[in-house]
């Protein structure tokens, strides 16, 4: 059974620093990975995909993948206290059902001012 | 252009009630799906419904839970006789057709709602 893992955190790190959030997954088929951000008692938002091999990068985000190794990870450059919430990673079920997808345990971000 | 609506945000029950929880698709999208996130975990894929249609819902309790999303009016989840384990958040999401073409460009196709609150006493 396919299966996206993440490590729960929290995971703590200074004002204007990187963060680096990490997932793993064991269907070598995954084709597209997304990461969402979820603050307490809100609702996911998307906020980067990732479907080739190497990096993406959009503002202060980039995400990177590597097939061969089965990860993906997303870093947070110039971290903000406004990014403190849980990162999930998701992937579909099936490569091209982009609704149903498969999320990660999230990991917790903490920036301390 | 209103987002996925879904009512009620907070709902209480006691053990051996019914809950029902609404979704409201954004416009012009078809495709509905329900999540739901226990508490300290992650998001768990429940059903995946079109119009009139329940297409999989491989990820839905065998018993107790239901799903409908009918030509007119919003999709519903319902839970009979809830439990204290069924507290929970539930989210409700939605995709426009043609979601295989989308994913593989890596674009939203999903978008989710708020969120309802399920909370049995």
């Amino acid at each position: 059974q396919k299966e996206v893992e993440q490590n729960s955190g929290p995971l703590s790190v200074p004002e204007g620093a990187i963060a680096s959030l990490n997932c793993t997954y064991s269907d070598r088929v995954s084709q597209s990975f997304f990461w969402y951000r979820q603050y307490s008692g809100k609702s996911p938002e998307l906020i980067m995909s990732i479907y080739s091999n190497g990096d993406k990068e959009d503002g202060r985000f980039t995400a990177q993948l590597n097939k061969a190794s089965q990860y993906v990870s997303l870093l947070i450059r110039d971290s903000q206290p406004s990014d403190s919430a849980t990162y999930l990673c998701a992937s579909p079920f099936i490569y091209n059902q982009g609704g149903k997808l498969i999320f990660g345990q999230g990991t917790e971000l903490s920036v301390k001012p | 252009n209103a987002g996925v609506m879904q009512n009620p945000r907070h709902l209480v029950r006691r053990r051996g009630q019914e809950a029902r929880l609404r979704c409201s698709p954004m416009k012009g999208h078809s495709h509905v799906y329900w999540y739901r996130q226990l508490p300290e975990e992650g998001l768990k894929f429940m059903v995946y419904l079109q119009k009139e249609n329940i297409i999989d819902e491989s990820g839905m309790p065998k018993e107790r839970f239901s799903a409908e999303f009918p030509k007119e009016g919003p999709s519903i989840l319902r839970i009979q006789q809830v439990v204290r384990g069924d507290s929970a958040a539930y989210f409700c999401a939605s995709s426009p057709s043609g979601q295989g073409k989308l994913i593989n460009s890596g674009a939203n196709v999903l978008t989710f709602g708020a969120g309802s609150r399920l909370t049995v006493l």
